[in-house]
């Protein structure tokens, strides 16, 4: 089942903050985050396995909350360059490994 | 080190002919997944292959099948197409098949069918 996103969009201005959610229904094994610009590949952010664990890529983290069976991506700070598509895309163990199921997306664009 | 490379970049092809299209991964890397991405959706697993063998099949109709060959690149083959097969096909390398391992996508294959 796929994982559901929230928000569907989002417009910054430069310098300010956004979440984006990724929920499961499912029990979660790891959660894959990206980020797509319009016509290119999805580019690889990072990987939260589950335990609560939180990373961070300069100023862009996330957290994975393994009660909620859910990530949240946090971009600080925004810049020019955040703007496009972030997907997440989930593992649910098992004899799923390797295959990432993801969200509809969230569009986020930044203004100057 | 070159990242994931696919062929052809487009393709426009015929409701009812047959499509192959090219993947190489990442140096080093043993695992080729295939994905399916609509416009304004997100990419949607089709298979997984790791040291030759299909480790995952998702929700696809047996009219899409993929191999993986000794040098670790891959081929996905769509016969018989439908208008609902235009999309954007992405390859995927990693360098194993465990849960840990980043996807790295490759810059896709657009298909069109007319």
């Amino acid at each position: 089942q796929q994982p559901v996103q929230s928000p569907q969009a989002v417009i910054l201005r430069e310098g300010e903050d956004a979440v984006i959610n990724c929920s499961s229904s499912k029990a979660l094994y790891s959660v894959h985050w990206y980020r797509q610009k319009h016509g290119e590949a999805p580019v690889f952010l990072m990987i939260l396995l589950k335990g609560g664990e939180q990373k961070g890529h300069d100023k862009i983290s996330a957290s994975f909350n393994e009660k909620k069976q859910q990530s949240s991506l946090y971009l600080t700070a925004s810049q020019l360059s955040y703007s496009g598509t972030y997907f997440c895309g989930t593992e649910w163990g098992g004899t799923s490994y390797g295959k990432l199921t993801f969200g509809q997306g969230t569009i986020l664009t930044v203004h100057p | 080190d070159a990242g994931v490379t696919q062929s052809p970049t487009h393709l426009i092809k015929t409701r009812g002919q047959q499509v192959t299209l090219r993947c190489s991964p990442i140096s080093g890397h043993k695992s080729v997944s295939w994905y399916q991405q609509v416009l304004g959706q997100g990419p949607q697993f089709i298979f997984q292959y790791y040291e030759k063998e299909e480790r995952g099949r998702g929700n696809f109709p047996d009219r899409f099948s993929a191999r993986q060959f000794p040098n670790y690149s891959s081929e996905l083959n769509v016969n018989a197409l439908l208008l609902g097969d235009s999309a954007l096909y992405l390859c995927a390398s990693s360098s194993g098949t465990g849960g840990n391992q980043p996807q790295h996508f490759g810059d896709g294959t657009r298909l069109s069918i007319l």
